[in-house]
């Protein structure tokens, strides 16, 4: 099973270009997350989707947009990059029902941006 | 607002020994709390979710506490072993809410 898929795995960016994370995850969930991951500063949550067709803004959710696709996709974007972007970025997703909360990642995308 | 609180401090303990790690929360009730581990270079994956209305969990060498009063978790790991040493995320939860995590404390078993 492939889990939850992210692309790219690694990437470059200059100052002021935009930039898509995709995120596609096969589990049939309902919620999907984006969170970055910064030394010393945890995971924080950017945006997430509780269901198709729905988006929230989560702790750090400027300098991005999201598109929830479908059930299955959930994209990142960056639409004029900037230094403090650079980051590790995580996609999850959870059935998020009941007691059925857990989260499966994906393995990040590890973006510079200079 | 709400907000996560684990030790920030890393924790450096012998093999054998037990490790204990605690998660504080506050200004939410969550119903679940999950604890995940992290390897470096890797993301997240789940160990334990715990129920608000269960007071403690075990799973093989791990065990989870949860104490809605103190507003805190506590999880060990029995008889520690060099491979155990990761980072460990807690996440206090509730359904169809946003999943927000603690900043992790990272664990070194020596041997």
């Amino acid at each position: 099973n492939a889990g939850v898929t992210q692309t790219p795995k690694f990437q470059v960016l200059k100052t002021g270009q935009s930039m898509t994370l995709q995120c596609a995850q096969d589990m049939n969930h309902n919620s999907m997350y984006w969170y970055r991951q910064d030394p010393g500063m945890g995971l924080r949550l950017i945006y997430y989707s509780a269901s198709e067709g729905t988006t929230d803004k989560g702790e750090v959710p400027n300098g991005y947009n999201v598109s929830r696709l479908n059930k299955r996709e959930f994209s990142l974007r960056l639409e004029s990059a900037a230094p403090s972007q650079t980051s590790v970025y995580f996609c999850a997703s959870s059935e998020a029902k009941g007691i059925n909360t857990e989260a499966f990642f994906g393995q990040g995308t590890r973006l510079t941006v200079v | 607002s709400q907000k996560i609180e684990q030790n920030s401090e890393a924790l450096n303990i012998q093999e054998g020994k037990t490790a204990t790690l605690t998660c504080n929360y506050t200004n939410y009730s969550p119903a679940y709390l999950q604890w995940y581990r992290q390897d470096p270079g890797r993301g997240p994956v789940f160990l334990l979710l715990i129920r608000e209305n269960e007071k403690e969990k075990r799973k093989e060498r791990l065990k989870v506490t949860f104490d809605t009063t103190l507003k805190q978790s506590l999880f060990h790991i029995t008889a520690s072993q060099p491979a155990d040493s990761a980072t460990y995320l807690c996440a206090p939860t509730n359904s169809g809410y946003a999943l927000n995590f603690g900043k992790g404390t990272s664990l070194l078993v020596t041997p």
